[in-house]
């Protein structure tokens, strides 16, 4: 099972910003915080990712609790290009075998 | 130039048959993946390889036969097809091994229909 929690789907409307929680309260102190996200018929492509600061980049920005329990991935002003299911995800597993885990993710329905 | 290829794109056969997809990757990684995305859309990891070595491999049906010839390349055969393998199959690659969380390169995916 995925070591996140995320709703399973918003809206947005266009040109506003958006933002999506996740909750991993069992994160170890080691563990990045990735993003990513799915576009219709399309493979997951990466947003994001964070261990301890926020960050920021082209896409996207990702703001981390101070107990790293929880994250929220920050996109500035949702296009209709931004329709996806945004995922995200913690190493699962134990040293040597580690794998990322793929939850349900959070559907993002942008309107116009 | 694609980063991570699949071929094909669609597959469409019948049960019981045997049949392949090819992956390659020309990013120069050293780890490469299988996922299966099935109509409920859960994205599952299958296998991993690094550096053509077996380093990941889910509970899998042994029909599934995973074969690394080279770093740049990860075919996944299966024999005697079911209904239940109709699914999207990604191939996906990182530089390293998933324990040094590394962000993973998918392919456009393979649609797997079996009648």
């Amino acid at each position: 099972d995925a070591k996140t929690t995320q709703p399973n789907s918003m809206e947005s409307n266009e040109e506003e910003p958006v933002h999506l929680p996740c909750n991993h309260s069992t994160i170890s102190g080691t563990d990045y915080i990735h993003w990513y996200r799915q576009l219709p018929s399309q493979g997951p492509e990466y947003v994001i990712h964070g261990l301890t600061s926020n960050v920021n980049n082209r896409m996207a920005s990702l703001a981390i609790a101070e107990d790293r329990k929880s994250s929220t991935l920050i996109l500035h002003r949702a296009t209709l290009r931004d329709a996806a299911v945004y995922y995200c995800i913690l190493r699962d597993g134990e040293a040597g075998t580690y794998k990322y885990i793929f939850g349900t993710g959070t559907r993002l329905k942008v309107l116009a | 130039d694609t980063a991570v290829s699949q071929t094909p794109k669609y597959l469409v056969t019948q049960m019981g048959n045997d049949k392949s997809i090819k992956c390659e990757q020309n990013l120069g990684h050293d780890t490469m993946y299988w996922y299966k995305q099935d109509s409920k859309k859960f994205l599952k990891i299958m296998f991993s390889y690094n550096n053509k070595e077996l380093i990941i491999n889910e509970t899998v049906p042994n029909r599934f036969s995973p074969k690394s010839p080279d770093k740049a390349h990860l075919n996944l055969h299966i024999n005697s097809l079911e209904l239940g393998d109709s699914a999207v199959y990604f191939c996906a690659s990182s530089p390293s091994p998933p324990w040094a969380q590394e962000t993973q390169y998918f392919g456009p995916g393979t649609r797997l229909l079996v009648l």
